[in-house]
């Protein structure tokens, strides 16, 4: 596609719920990555890929969070039990390689609440 | 670790007023520097970038930026402000760990242009 593609643009969920969020990469971009936005916090990173290797998983603010990626494309986010902090706008980001995230190129965002 | 200080979570101007959004950083290493903007409800895009060489940065829209390594400073401004810069604007440094990179981002500022 032209650009990062993420869904859904907006998500409600329930306290204790599990939700998925989805990052369709730019074709041809080898590093991706997650980033959450929270209201007056900036931009917290949470993970990245290199092809469907998340060599840096430090950012992932609890083991409720995990990500995979495959075929070197797709990504997916998984919150398991949420809770209401983790109400935020999720980000997704692709770039043409790891060593030049200069390149990054940013989707619009999941917005996920928990009530 | 590398971070990022935006002074102002909120900057207002008058159409035609000179735009400063500072953003001072810290950083062990040489850095490599960013400013994104954010629209409403749309994802980051790349304003301009400072990695090595010239310290006067020239971005998109008639913004620019100047590495002072003195003063650790990377302020974005432009000299005269159109309402439809209206946005938020994130400073960013590249942080290198491991072999890998990533971008630790300010907690934005956003801007107000008045008529």
């Amino acid at each position: 596609g032209a650009g990062v593609s993420q869904s859904p643009s907006n998500k409600v969920t329930e306290k204790g719920k599990d939700v998925e969020l989805r990052c369709d990469p730019i074709s041809g971009h080898t590093a991706l990555y997650w980033y959450r936005q929270s209201l007056g916090q900036g931009l917290e990173f949470l993970i990245y890929f290199q092809g469907n290797s998340a060599p840096d998983k430090s950012g992932l603010p609890s083991d409720r969070f995990s990500a995979e990626r495959t075929g070197g494309s797709v990504s997916t986010l998984t919150i398991q039990r949420t809770q209401q902090e983790d109400s935020a706008v999720y980000l997704c980001a692709s770039s043409t390689s790891i060593k030049r995230h200069t390149e990054a190129f940013f989707g619009q965002g999941t917005r996920l609440t928990v009530v | 670790a590398q971070s990022v200080t935006q002074l102002g979570s909120h900057v207002s101007v008058s159409e035609g007023a000179l735009v400063l959004l500072r953003c001072n950083y810290s950083s062990s290493v040489p850095p490599y520097l960013f400013w994104y903007v954010q629209y409403p409800n749309q994802g980051l895009q790349l304003l301009l970038k400072y990695t090595t060489g010239a310290t006067l940065v020239k971005g998109i829209n008639g913004f620019e930026a100047e590495f002072k390594k003195s003063e650790t400073s990377f302020h974005l401004t432009k000299p005269s402000a159109h309402m439809s810069d209206a946005a938020e604007y994130f400073c960013a440094v590249s942080e290198t760990q491991g072999g890998s990179e990533k971008l630790v981002f300010g907690k934005g500022t956003k801007l107000t242009v008045n008529p």
